[in-house]
């Protein structure tokens, strides 16, 4: 079945550095490909999205390209925020539209 | 645009009672998600709503988890009895065919069974 595969965390990093955080992903078909962010105390918020092969979502600075060889869909900033801080999850959706989420990716950047 | 709406917030019972969470979503989504999420874990889906048809509740322990989406609008997922296990978030989501099905989701009922 589909399935979605992150990097575990947490992740910490000095304000202005570099972010990547892995997502491969197994699935039939053609899925769409999401990033999603959960900062303390809130809901989800969908981050960014791509529904087709070499496609790039982008939103606030962040990055992600739907890869197809690889299966991959990596979440990269140039330059985080301490306010970056959050929990990341990388999903996919098949053809019934039902979301399957990896685990999640604890984001913790320090002053 | 008012956002998918949650409630209550919080919810502390003692095991063998029963509970009961609302959604309201996105005014004009005719799809609305029901999801679980355990601590430390991705949200995993218990039933989806096409109107007031549910089209996958495979995943909804039909023995204690009922829900309901009378109208096509609103939504209430109902535990009875709840147990010690069930204890975690329960996320409400929607989305529409003309937004590309993305969907968008709600903060979240946080359930604690004591």
């Amino acid at each position: 079945g589909n399935s979605v595969t992150q990097m575990e965390g947490p992740v910490t990093l000095s304000e202005e550095a570099f972010l990547t955080i892995n997502c491969t992903y197994t699935a039939t078909g053609y899925p769409s490909l999401f990033w999603y962010v959960q900062y303390p105390g809130e809901g989800l918020q969908l981050l960014l999205k791509a529904t087709k092969a070499d496609d790039k979502g982008s939103n606030k600075g962040f990055e992600a390209t739907y890869r197809k060889e690889t299966t991959s869909f990596h979440l990269e900033k140039g330059s985080v925020q301490v306010s970056d801080s959050a929990v990341y999850f990388c999903a996919l959706s098949g053809a019934t539209n039902k979301l399957i989420f990896g685990t999640g990716t604890l984001l913790a950047v320090q002053p | 645009e008012a956002g998918v709406v949650q409630s209550p917030r919080y919810k502390i019972i003692e095991k063998k009672q029963p509970v009961a969470f609302w959604c309201n979503p996105i005014s004009g989504h005719n799809t609305l998600y029901w999801y679980l999420q355990n601590l430390g874990q991705g949200p995993e889906l218990l039933i989806r709503y096409e109107n007031e048809e549910a089209v996958d509740d495979s995943q909804l322990p039909k023995d204690r988890f009922s829900a309901e989406r009378l109208k096509g609008v609103d939504s209430t997922l109902k535990i009875q009895p709840a147990e010690l296990g069930d204890s975690a978030v329960y996320l409400c989501a929607s989305s529409s065919r003309e937004g590309g099905e993305t969907q968008y989701f709600g903060p979240g009922t946080r359930l604690l069974v004591l």
